[in-house]
């Protein structure tokens, strides 16, 4: 069945690092791919997504890109925040309509 | 734009007893879902509900049932708690059914549910 697997965590950056995430998919078809985030006490918010191969999702300085040849969707940020810390998970849409998550990746930033 | 509202916030049940959880979708959504997210573990489907009906179902026994009202309003109901049912409970709103291939899915808050 469809899955998500994504890097275990927690990463730990200090401020203005480098971030990658990584995430890669099991699915039949051409879902969409999704990252969503969760602060610490919060619903989930949705921070990005792509609905096709070679689509690329931006938001907030956060990019990934739908690389259907290597079925991963990597989620990168070129200088992490403080503010950034949290949970981040990678979600692909199933076929029942409902979405099927990885186990999510916390990240800490530092000062 | 209210978005996703859940209640209540947090809940304290025993083992064997029943809940109700409240969820109340964003404007212009019609179609809830409902998850369930383990202590450290991405959030699980539960099922959806569309036009007041249960469209589709994750694995999840018959304990786990729920409701959807004409105002597209839910309930998610569990019966005989176990411990291992502690879990945050989410809802999510969308638009039609099906089309989450396409629609973002609108998560709220949650509920914390703890059995003893």
């Amino acid at each position: 069945g469809n899955s998500v697997t994504q890097m275990e965590g927690p990463v730990t950056l200090s401020e203005e690092a480098f971030l990658t995430i990584n995430c890669t998919y099991t699915a039949t078809g051409y879902p969409s791919l999704f990252w969503y985030v969760q602060y610490p006490g919060e619903g989930l918010q949705l921070l990005l997504k792509a609905t096709k191969a070679d689509d690329k999702g931006s938001n907030k300085g956060f990019e990934a890109t739908y690389r259907k040849e290597t079925t991963s969707f990597h989620l990168e940020k070129g200088s992490v925040q403080v503010s950034d810390s949290a949970v981040y998970f990678c979600a692909l849409g199933g076929s029942q309509g409902n979405l099927i998550f990885g186990k999510g990746t916390k990240l800490s930033v530092k000062p | 734009d209210a978005g996703v509202t859940q209640s209540p916030t947090h809940l304290i049940k025993t083992r064997g007893q029943q809940v109700t959880l409240r969820c109340s979708p964003k404007s212009g959504h019609d179609t809830v879902s409902w998850y369930q997210q383990a202590l450290g573990q991405g959030p699980q489907f539960i099922f959806q509900y569309y036009e007041e009906e249960e469209r589709q179902r994750g694995n999840f026994p018959d304990r786990f049932s729920g409701h959807q009202f004409p105002n597209y309003s839910s309930e998610l109901n569990v019966n005989a708690l176990l411990l291992g049912d502690s879990a945050l409970y989410l809802c999510a709103s969308s638009s039609g059914t099906g089309g989450l291939i396409y629609n973002e899915q609108f998560f709220g808050p949650g509920t914390r549910l703890t059995v003893l």
